[in-house]
């Protein structure tokens, strides 16, 4: 039961384009959404996060887009880096603590 | 400040050897998670401790796993008998209480021959 969902396993952008990586879930108890960046060989790194309460978080060149309705959630890259480069995982976790599930992550390449 | 730590970053065993993976987390972080990655999936949780005690084990198999987190020391993942299905990369994370963002190790990569 794979409750966050990411379908798109690969993205290719070009440099100075914009990526965006998109994110489903099933549980409507997910209340804090984050999305964390993992090169190879290393552990994932926290990148943005977002509350249920909210529908947009900015970070630099960083967005995160919640759409409860649509259970939908989207990362926005704009500009794309080449240094960009790497898997994306979408996660998520109810209020009762911090455990995350994740989703099956997104490889993006930015190409220049 | 010192990230999360694991050791050994990686680890042969044969079929029916013990794994033992160690996990120091981030000063102060009292929250200890245990996550699996096999090839081509996504990160599956499998454990969460705080000191002494196991919070929720609803990810980790039946048999053969256990975790600790003792009051003294790190936190410990242990394989018994492994197979060549445990054959992963597993990841360590910390958390002070409360905090919405799990810090993570550079993860221990298992390989059973």
């Amino acid at each position: 039961d794979q409750q966050v969902k990411q379908n798109s396993p690969s993205l290719s952008v070009q440099e100075g384009r914009i990526s965006i990586l998109n994110c489903d879930y099933t549980n409507s108890m997910f209340d804090y959404f984050l999305w964390y960046k993992k090169y190879p060989a290393e552990g994932p790194t926290f990148l943005i996060s977002i509350s249920s309460i909210k529908d947009k978080n900015e970070d630099g060149r960083f967005t995160v887009f919640l759409n409860k309705s649509a259970k939908h959630l989207s990362l926005h890259i704009v500009p794309s880096q080449p240094g960009d480069s790497a898997v994306y995982f979408c996660a998520a976790h109810t209020g009762g603590g911090n455990k995350l599930t994740f989703g099956t992550g997104t490889q993006l390449k930015v190409e220049l | 400040n010192a990230g999360v730590m694991q050791n050994p970053r990686h680890l042969v065993r044969r079929r029916g050897q013990e794994a033992r993976l160690r996990c120091s987390p981030v000063k102060g972080h009292s929250h200890v998670y245990w996550y699996r990655q096999l090839p081509e999936e996504g990160l599956k949780f499998m454990v969460y401790l705080q000191k002494e005690n196991i919070i929720d084990e609803s990810g980790m198999p039946k048999e053969r796993f256990s975790a600790e987190f003792p009051k003294e020391g790190p936190s410990i993942l242990r394989i018994q008998q492994v197979v060549r299905g445990d054959s992963a990369a597993y990841f360590c994370a910390s958390s002070p209480p409360g905090a919405g963002e799990l810090f993570f190790g550079e993860g221990s990569r298992l390989t059973v021959l």
